[in-house]
């Protein structure tokens, strides 16, 4: 089976911190992502990433970075998290663009 | 800029009716489209894709979805609802190899409820 994994499942963080996200695919995926998911507003994509240290922007990437030193693991960074980023993260892994992409179990980030 | 439209938040229907949940996308490119469901505290399951060929296509748990090429619709469909598919479906575009990019864009997803 194909597995995404995400590091922590809950987090608490509070306001001005760094935070780092960790995801790992085991299915040697070129491509991965990291989305938030917010009550009405779906899917939005943060950051992407097609190969290793490669990375492209998504539709909101204030406030976030990312990194890809090895194929199997995409971190998203908060270099100072604010309340404003509490949400849910989704990472997920696909290879080519005609496959389905893989999604992790999500981290719920809570930023006080 | 590609997006992904799901004029509906919440699709309500009784078990054993037909379920169509909609979804419309724009693209620069020909479109690759993926239905997604998610069950509460899980994260997103495949359902089905359109890459090319067959417009229908069918997929996970008696799902189908239609692609319409000149309506740029891709709905999803099942004959006859159960209560276990009451969930938040979202549907996603990716663009061609012509199109530029290889974003991966999801609508902002339609809460199903079916009911006895």
């Amino acid at each position: 089976d194909v597995k995404v994994t995400q590091s922590s499942r809950y987090l608490v963080k509070r306001t001005g911190e760094k935070v780092f996200l960790e995801c790992v695919q085991d299915m040697d995926h070129e491509n991965m992502f990291w989305y938030r998911q917010d009550p009405g507003l779906g899917l939005r994509l943060i950051y992407f990433s097609y190969d290793v240290k490669m990375k492209e922007k998504g539709d909101i990437p204030e406030g976030y970075s990312v990194s890809r030193e090895k194929k199997e693991r995409f971190s998203l960074i908060l270099e100072s998290a604010s309340t404003n980023q509490t949400s849910m993260y989704l990472c997920a892994s696909s290879g080519d663009r005609r496959t389905e992409a893989f999604f992790g179990q999500g981290t719920r980030l809570t930023v006080v | 800029a590609q997006s992904v439209a799901q004029p509906e938040d919440q699709v309500n229907v009784a078990e054993g009716n037909p379920l169509t949940v909609k979804c419309t996308y724009s693209v620069s490119g020909n479109p690759y489209l993926f239905w997604y469901v998610q069950y509460p505290n899980r994260g997103l399951q495949f359902l089905l894709k359109y890459i090319t060929g067959d417009n229908l296509v069918k997929g996970s748990y008696g799902f189908e979805a239609e692609f319409n090429k000149s309506q740029t619709s891709f709905h999803l469909k099942k004959p006859s609802a159960l209560v276990s598919d009451s969930a938040l479906y979202f549907c996603a575009v990716r663009d061609s190899p012509t199109g530029g990019g290889n974003k991966l864009t999801f609508g902002t997803g339609t809460q199903l409820k079916v009911e006895l």
